[in-house]
């Protein structure tokens, strides 16, 4: 089945330093891919997205381009701040009828940037 | 445009009792998640309801069930509980549930099982 694999955490970082969370997956055919931020207490919130092979999501200066041939989509930022602090999720919108509605997550980074 | 909204934002319980759990989607979306989030297990898909039927659905016993109404609000119910089911629990919203469309969240309902 489909699967996603993050890179272990936690990251902690100082403010403008360079960010990278590796995300790797394993599925059928040309699934969707995504990037969810959590904070504290809250839900999650939809940060990029890319639907199709070479894709690149941004949102936020934050960056992630789809490469089927390492089945990867890493998150990339070039300088971040004190309020990026919150756990990364990378999640798969499997292709196919049985995906209806569901995303398979990866298990979190929890990134903390100090001032 | 109002967000995913789910009640109660907090709730406890006692082990055996049922619970039953609100998800109002974000206006002209048809197709409603649910998840849930624990230390241990990550995010779980649990199921997805789609003009008020179950199109698909997770790894997780019959005590968990669910069910859309004709606005797509949905509810989820969880008979028996248990104190594995401690946990919070996501409700996610999109258009169609197609693989392509992002799903939107709630803010969740905290559930604890004394």
């Amino acid at each position: 089945g489909d699967s996603v694999t993050q890179m272990e955490g936690p990251v902690t970082l100082s403010e403008e330093a360079f960010l990278t969370i590796n995300c790797t997956y394993t599925a059928t055919g040309y699934p969707s891919l995504f990037w969810y931020v959590q904070y504290p207490g809250e839900g999650l919130q939809l940060l990029l997205k890319a639907t199709k092979a070479d894709d690149k999501g941004s949102n936020k200066g934050f960056e992630a381009t789809y490469r089927k041939e390492t089945t990867s989509f890493h998150l990339e930022k070039g300088s971040v701040q004190v309020s990026d602090s919150a756990v990364y999720f990378c999640a798969l919108g499997g292709a196919g009828g049985t995906s209806y509605g569901k995303l398979t997550f990866g298990q979190g980074t929890i990134l903390t940037v100090h001032p | 445009k109002a967000g995913v909204t789910q009640t109660p934002r907090y709730l406890i319980k006692t082990r055996g009792q049922q619970v039953t759990l609100s998800c109002s989607p974000i206006s002209g979306h048809r197709s409603v998640s649910w998840y849930q989030q624990t230390p241990g297990q990550g995010l779980q898909f649990l199921f997805e309801y789609f003009s008020e039927t179950q199109r698909n659905k997770g790894n997780f016993p019959g005590r968990f069930s669910g069910r859309q109404f004709s606005n797509s609000r949905s509810e989820m119910n969880v008979s028996t509980l248990e104190l594995g089911d401690s946990a919070l629990y996501l409700c996610a919203s999109s258009l169609e549930g197609l693989s392509n469309q992002p799903q939107h969240f709630g803010d969740g309902t905290r559930l604890s099982i004394l």
